[in-house]
């Protein structure tokens, strides 16, 4: 069975500065992972996934997120956070089974 | 183009009841799939569609909990003598092939409250 870990449940930022919201994972076979971000009152959007190839994966808004499989970790990172980035994030993995797993979330909040 | 959407956005009911929520997904997609999420967790998976056929049902929590794709585009998930605990927002998606690398487009989800 998979699962995922979202260590932080929420996470404070100053504007501007850097953020990382981490990700652990646990599967005894090769999997896919997302990270998928929910605006209030909105459905998830896709921010940046890793299907093989580059450990370093890039994403819409400034994301960027690295895959470590020896860690099973898939750290989401972005150097100068805005207002705008305040949202929930989710981690997630899929296999070949073609269903999702996805962590808790972790709460952004970017204050001014 | 029109994303997925999820009719209603909102449904408060009284315990007991049977409820229907309706999923129309991206126009040419052929995998469907329902999740919940509960306050304070991610989506949990219940059901995928591929075409007019549950590939995956694995998820539905009991056979309270019904979904069909007849034609192979709109979905109905069905929630039968609704319980407190079914409390929660219902989310589509869907996905122009079924593969675990294919995108997954959600809706903004139904809220589903249930006294």
């Amino acid at each position: 069975a998979q699962s995922v870990t979202q260590l932080d449940s929420q996470v404070p930022v100053f504007e501007e500065a850097p953020v990382e919201l981490r990700c652990n994972y646990s599967s005894s076979v090769s999997v896919y992972l997302f990270w998928y971000v929910q605006y209030p009152n909105q459905g998830l959007q896709l921010l940046l996934k890793y299907l093989s190839g580059s450990t370093l994966v890039k994403g819409i808004n400034g994301f960027e997120a690295e895959f470590n499989k020896s860690q099973t970790s898939f750290h989401l990172r972005k150097p100068s956070v805005h207002i705008s980035d305040t949202a929930e994030y989710f981690c997630a993995v899929r296999n070949y089974g073609q269903n999702f797993v996805f962590g808790p979330g972790t709460r952004l909040s970017v204050l001014p | 183009g029109a994303g997925v959407s999820q009719t209603p956005s909102n449904k408060v009911t009284e315990k007991g009841k049977y409820v229907e929520l309706r999923c129309d997904p991206i126009s040419g997609h052929t995998a469907l799939y329902w999740y919940r999420q509960s306050l304070g967790q991610g989506p949990e998976f219940l059901i995928y569609f591929q075409g007019t056929g549950a590939a995956d049902d694995s998820g539905l929590p009991n056979d309270r909990f019904f979904a069909v794709r007849p034609e192979g585009s709109v979905s109905t998930l069905k929630i039968q003598r609704t319980e407190r605990g079914d409390s929660a927002v219902y989310l589509c998606a869907s996905s122009f092939l079924g593969g675990a690398n294919n995108e997954q487009f959600f809706g903004p989800g139904t809220r589903l409250t249930v006294l």
